[in-house]
This record gives C-alpha cells, sequence and structure tokens, in this order.
C-alpha cells in the first residue's frame, strides 16, 4: 500500500455543485494531516489542517476517519476559482514536520 | 510580509556544473527543507534542517548537499548535476509549510 494515495483525477465539476475527494495513509501512527491547493506551476499552499473531530472552513469541509485511514475534503458550491490541485499530506513518523509525505494529488476541474 | 524567496527561479544547465539555489526566509523559522516534484511522482523530501547547523536527508538526498549556516537560509547544492535532476524544487520554511515560489532546473 503507497503511504499517502489518492485518485489523481481530473474531476470534471460543473460549477456550483458539490465535490468530494479522498485519500488513504497506510501509516496508522501518523498525526498529522493536511489538505494543499497547488496551481498550475505554482506552489503548494496550506488550504486547511485535518483534525480528528472534522473541521469547516467556508465552503470546505475536511474529516479524518482513523479506523480506516482515510482523509476527505468537501467542497461545496464549487467556484471556477477552486480549479487546482489538491495534495494529502500525512507526517510519516507520528510526530515533526520532517516526517510529511505529499499525496501526489487530485486534479479537479470546475467547469461553467 | 511573511516570504520564502528562491533563486534562481529558472536555470537551464549542463551536466557536471555545479549549482546552487538558494532559500530564504524572513519568519525566524527554525524548520526549513527541500523539496523536488516531478509528473508522476510527486512532491519528495531531499533534505531538511530542523535548526541552525542542523541537517538531515530526506526521502531522495542523492546528489544534493546542503548547508545552514545561519536561520534564514538554506542553499540547495549539485556539486555534479545530472539530467534526472531536472525537476521543479520548492524551498520550504515552517512547520506549518510556508512554500517557496520554486525553481524550474534543467540539466542538459
Amino acid at each position: 500500500r503507497k503511504e499517502v494515495e489518492q485518485d489523481p483525477g481530473p474531476f470534471n465539476v460543473p460549477e456550483g455543485a458539490t465535490v468530494a475527494f479522498n485519500c488513504t495513509y497506510s501509516n496508522s501512527a501518523s498525526q498529522s494531516f493536511f489538505w494543499y491547493r497547488q496551481d498550475c506551476r505554482k506552489e503548494p499552499k496550506l488550504l486547511m489542517s485535518v483534525y480528528s473531530s472534522g473541521n469547516e472552513d467556508g465552503r470546505f469541509t475536511a474529516q479524518l476517519n482513523r479506523a480506516s485511514q482515510y482523509i476527505s475534503l468537501l467542497i461545496r458550491d464549487s467556484k471556477l476559482s477552486d480549479s487546482a490541485t489538491y495534495l494529502c499530506v500525512v507526517n510519516k513518523r507520528g510526530g515533526g514536520a520532517d516526517g510529511l509525505t505529499f499525496g501526489k494529488g487530485t486534479h479537479l476541474i470546475i467547469q461553467p | 510580509e511573511a516570504q520564502v524567496t528562491q533563486n534562481p527561479r529558472y536555470l537551464i544547465t549542463v551536466t557536471g556544473k555545479k549549482l546552487t539555489v538558494t532559500c530564504s526566509q524572513n519568519m525566524n523559522h527554525e524548520y526549513m527543507s527541500w523539496y523536488r516534484q516531478d509528473p508522476g511522482l510527486g512532491l519528495r523530501q531531499i533534505y531538511y534542517s530542523m535548526n541552525v547547523e542542523v541537517t538531515d536527508k530526506g526521502d531522495v538526498p542523492e546528489g544534493y548537499k546542503v548547508s545552514r549556516k545561519e536561520k534564514r537560509n538554506f542553499p540547495l547544492i549539485l556539486e555534479s548535476p545530472s539530467p534526472n535532476q531536472t525537476s521543479l524544487y520548492f524551498c520550504v520554511s515552517g512547520y506549518e509549510q510556508y512554500f517557496g515560489p520554486g525553481t524550474r532546473l534543467t540539466v542538459t
């Protein structure tokens, strides 16, 4: 099983729709989880951290399922500007930024 | 303004010609690291540094060197670049992982 696995997509979604994607991770000792957004030819930027209790930031909701070892990202009322690649990030060794592993990303295209 | 800067942003060079990619941050972060990003392989960590004079290998350190003589700077050194080091390189600062703008390197 790959350390961090994501469906590469692309996900083609009409504007205004709700879209969700998951990420699975292999290390059950992982403690920290994040979603990053990367626009074409740009640097990744932190979108949100993922907490055990789940968290919401505007139209974005992140959930963590430790039992099944997956993380999800839900985007409601999608906008054209949400088109990007979304990277799932998990820490490898149970703590500390030195152990972060990035998924290869899920490509999202919002269509007008 | 919080910033991570990298130079150069674009570089085309030849095999074997030593090069250095500089990275500087103004956030007083102790932690810094370097990643490379390749199609189909995603982001992979090259080296990281927990503080001044403290560096350690990431997942793909072969062919690279780093130094951390002062907190704000973390240069990446390619002593003898090879074509398989053609990639997009990101310097990252802080545990919150602020990324620099990237350096696109081509080695011919």
